[in-house]
Formats: C-alpha cells, structure tokens, sequence
C-alpha cells in the first residue's frame, strides 16, 4: 500500500495567480498521477507524471496551464497557473503500484481550490 | 478509447433491502476497480479484479466481472447506513497506463 499527503488542503485564490500543489508519498513509485474532481462529479486525469520523463497530459490539459514537476520516485508537484474561477475544484494525487496484478490505485487526501 | 458507464447513478435505498450497481466498459479492460467515497474525503480502494468471473467480497459488499460481456457489478447486501457513500468502477488499460473512471453512484440507505 501507499499512503500519500498532499499540500495545501485547501487554499482560496484570486484569479491570475498561480498555485503550486505537492505530493508527498511514503514509499518509491513509479506511476503518479493527476486528477480534477469538480463537486458531485467523477475523476479526471489531468497528466500522468513518471519520474525520469516528461508528464503526459490528457487532451484539453497543456503544460503551460498545468506545469507538472517529478523530481524523484516520491514526490511531485501540480501547478495550476493563470487560475480562473473554473479552476476551481478538488485536485488530487494518485499513485500506482506496478508491483503485481492486485495492486490498485492509491488516492491522496485532495487539495481543496477556489478562485474568486 | 475506454469509456466506463455506471448506473444507476443515484440510488436510494432502505435498511436491509439488497441492490446492484452496474458497471459497462467499452473496450478491453486490463482489469476492474471499485473506489468508495465518502463526502469530502478521498477514494478508498475496494476491489481490484482481473479476469473473467472473478468475484470478490468484503462484508455487505461483493463484486463480479464479466468480461465477455464487459460488465462489472457491485451487490449491495442488506444494506445498512455506513454504507451511503459515492462508488466508482474503473477499467484500466495496460497500453494506455490509465485507468478511466465511471461518473460514480451516489448510494443513500435509509433507516
């Protein structure tokens, strides 16, 4: 298993300014990923972020919005740059196990943002 | 490109009746999540299953695949008030290094 904290857990934001959101995980992964939740709706991958290489952003993300750091197997950043009141929502990171077939996805806690 | 399709997407059930959440995926999926949500927190693992007829349980809750039919179900089992939270299924695809989340069923039990 993993057990992954995030910071901040919340934040308000004005809008044109930048926030950078960690992710801190207790042990060496390979997989990290990158999710929105608005309110009342499901999951959706921002970038896949794999230590050693460039992040992989799913279509209607780009790096210039959502500047993606991996520096080593247990951490990551998310920037979200430029926010505008749509970028409010629930930002949260995820970690997969490629040890064997059981392993699941590990979620963290979440990062709360709103922008006024 | 996977898609995953949940249904019903809200439900609302009594103390102790049983129900079944469906679960349909588009194309081949590696293998099967469940996640269990609670209100302002963050996705709990529940079940991972890898092969057709796999059939998983813990305590009111069991979950199946059917991969020829690229089905997934949750049975719900005398259900009792802990269990109201939101649960997504997720297919994930080996090729894509991804997993691809259902829009959730929001369960409410009632006394």
């Amino acid at each position: 298993s993993a057990v992954i904290s995030q910071k901040p857990s919340r934040d308000i934001c004005q809008r044109g300014t930048s926030l950078t959101i960690q992710c801190q995980v207790d042990s060496q992964v390979t997989m990290m990923f990158w999710y929105r939740q608005q309110p009342g709706q499901s999951l959706t991958l921002i970038a896949t972020a794999n230590q050693g290489s460039e992040a992989t952003y799913e279509s209607g993300f780009v790096i210039d919005k959502f500047p993606i750091s991996r520096p080593n197997l247990t951490f990551s950043t998310l920037t979200v740059s430029n926010m505008s009141p749509e970028d409010s929502s629930i930002y949260l990171c995820s970690v997969g196990l490629a040890g064997g077939p059981t392993d699941t996805q590990y979620f963290g806690p979440g990062t709360r943002l709103t922008v006024l | 490109e996977l898609k995953v399709e949940q249904n019903p997407l809200f439900l609302s059930m009594q103390e102790g009746k049983n129900y079944t959440i469906y679960c349909n995926y588009s194309t081949t999926s590696d293998r099967l999540y469940w996640y269990r949500q609670d209100p302002g927190k963050s996705l709990e693992s529940l079940f991972v299953l890898l092969s057709n007829g796999a059939v998983k349980q813990e305590g009111r809750l069991m979950a199946s695949l059917d991969t020829k039919a690229r089905l997934s179900t949750l049975h719900i089992t005398a259900a009792v008030h802990d269990l109201s939270a939101t649960y997504f299924c997720a297919g994930y695809n080996t090729n894509a290094g991804k997993s691809t989340f259902g829009d959730g069923t929001t369960l409410t039990v009632k006394p």
